[in-house]
């Protein structure tokens, strides 16, 4: 069955680092999604993308994020300088445009660590 | 106040019990989804539903939409259905999911 995947699994780096996560969504779909989740907090949405650009983004969502498909497969976010409060867990999720019910598929997550 | 709301926040059960998970929204939604979070963080869709309701072996979600409510029950609980389960509503003009704080169950032996 297809499935959403995510690298790395974890991440750890220094306050003011540059940090790139990688989503490969389901094959054929077009819409996707960025959630974090705080340790022990909910889940929270951080943006949405489709047709090469964003559709929809939180107020988390500041000038340090970026997202970017860099071709056919991957889905990248990108924190430019990251803070402590950054540690999470990031979900991707992908969505089929073709079926009206849009369910999301989530990927296993990148557990985040700033130190 | 949040948009959505679940309840019980924790819920432990004796196996074979019947379990009930609520779950209130306050916003127009398209559609209401429930998920499960296992240990190590990895969320997996068990239901999408904007009606009625959904079976899938033990697992019955129900939704009602003039009172906002949807609820998710397992039958026969087992150690293995030991999750958090979380409701999440697609907010009617866009496709982004809405979280609730999710109900921590665990099913002892």
């Amino acid at each position: 069955e297809p499935e959403v995947t995510q690298t790395p699994s974890h991440q750890v780096t220094q306050m003011g680092q540059e940090v790139i996560l990688r989503c490969v969504p389901i094959s054929n779909h077009l819409y996707f999604y960025w959630y974090r989740q705080i340790l022990g907090q909910k889940v929270e949405f951080l943006v949405s993308f489709y047709n090469n650009e964003i559709s929809e983004k939180s107020e988390i969502f500041d000038d340090q994020f970026s997202v970017e498909r860099p071709d056919g497969s991957n889905f990248t976010l990108k924190i430019r300088s990251t803070k402590l409060e950054d540690s999470a867990m990031y979900f991707c999720a992908s969505s089929d445009t073709r079926l009206s019910s849009y369910e999301q598929y989530f990927g296993p997550g990148t557990r985040l660590t700033v130190t | 106040k949040n948009e959505v709301e679940q309840s019980p926040q924790n819920l432990t059960a004796q196996e074979g019990e019947f379990i009930t998970i609520n779950c209130s929204y306050s916003v127009g939604i398209s559609a209401l989804h429930w998920l499960q979070q296992h240990p190590g963080g990895g969320i997996v869709s068990l239901f999408m539903l904007s009606s009625g309701k959904k079976k899938h072996g033990r697992l019955i979600a129900t939704i009602n939409i003039q009172e906002k409510h949807s609820s998710l029950h397992i039958t026969a609980s087992h150690p293995r259905d030991s999750a958090v389960y979380i409701c999440a509503v697609r907010s009617g003009a866009t496709n982004k999911l809405i979280f609730g704080t999710g109900t921590l169950l665990a099913v002892q032996p």
